[in-house]
C-alpha cells in the first residue's frame, strides 16, 4: 500500500530565505507526481507536476525534483515571500487516484 | 477558461439528512475525482467517473455515492449523514483518468453536519 510522508509537518521562517519541503513514497511505481498549494479553507493549486521519467520541473521560484528511486522527491523555493505562505501537499497517481502526503504547513513572516 | 467549479461552497446540514454536492470539471475534461479532506484523516480519495461510469472508489461506505453526466458534470450524495462527514469535499478533474496528466481542484465544498 503507498504511503506518503512529507517533513517538516511545519516551518516558519524569515521572508527571503531559500526553502525545501521533502516528499518521500513507498512504492516506486508511480506515474506522476504533483505538488499543490492550498491556502486556508481553499481548494487546490496545481504548482508542478513530475512526470515519472523526468527529473525536475521548474516554474518561477519553484522547483521540484523527483528521485524514483529513492522514494523521494524535494520542493525548492527560492527567495521566500509572505505570500507564499500556505499548505504544501505532494501526491503521487497510483494507477488511477492520486495518493496524499500528510502536508506542510508553512509560515513566511517579514 | 473556467476551472474547476463546486456548488455549493458551503452547506450545513442536520444528522440524517442527506446531501448533493455538485462538480463541474474544466471544459474538455472527462475525468471527475471526489476526495474528502479532513484535519484527522487529510485527503482521501473517494470515487472516480469517467464517461458517466465508477471507474475507482476508495474505501468509504455505501452512503458516499456518486454519478456523472453526459456534459461530464459530477454529483456526489451522501446519506443518513453522520457527525464525521463533517470535511472539505473537493473535486478534481483531469483530461482522462489513469492520470497521466495534470489534475486540477476546484474550490471545494465545506460540509458541516451538527
Amino acid at each position: 500500500k503507498q504511503e506518503v510522508t512529507q517533513i517538516p509537518a511545519a516551518l516558519s521562517v524569515p521572508e527571503g530565505e531559500n526553502l525545501v519541503l521533502n516528499c518521500s513514497f513507498t512504492d516506486s511505481a508511480i506515474y506522476n507526481l504533483q505538488w499543490f498549494r492550498q491556502d486556508p479553507g481553499k481548494g487546490l493549486t496545481s504548482l508542478l507536476l513530475i512526470q515519472s521519467s523526468q527529473r525536475e520541473q521548474t516554474s518561477g521560484r519553484l522547483n521540484a525534483s523527483l528521485d524514483k528511486s529513492s522514494g523521494r522527491s524535494t520542493l525548492y523555493i527560492a527567495a521566500s515571500q509572505p505570500g507564499d505562505s500556505a499548505t504544501y501537499l505532494c501526491a503521487v497517481t497510483d494507477t488511477d487516484k492520486l495518493i496524499f502526503g500528510t502536508g506542510t504547513r508553512l509560515q513566511v513572516f517579514p | 477558461k473556467a476551472g474547476v467549479t463546486q456548488t455549493p461552497r458551503y452547506l450545513i446540514k442536520t444528522r440524517g439528512q442527506q446531501v448533493t454536492l455538485s462538480c463541474s470539471p474544466i471544459s474538455g475534461h472527462r475525468s471527475v475525482s471526489w476526495y474528502q479532506q479532513t484535519p484527522g484523516q487529510g485527503l482521501q480519495f473517494l470515487f472516480e467517473y469517467f464517461s458517466e461510469t465508477q471507474r475507482n472508489k476508495g474505501n468509504f461506505p455505501g452512503r458516499f455515492s456518486g454519478r456523472q453526466f453526459s456534459n461530464s458534470r459530477s454529483e456526489m450524495n451522501v446519506s443518513t449523514l453522520e457527525l464525521g462527514d463533517s470535511a472539505l469535499y473537493l473535486c478534481a478533474s483531469s483530461l482522462v483518468p489513469g492520470d497521466h496528466t495534470e489534475a486540477f481542484f476546484g474550490q471545494g465544498t465545506r460540509l458541516t453536519v451538527v
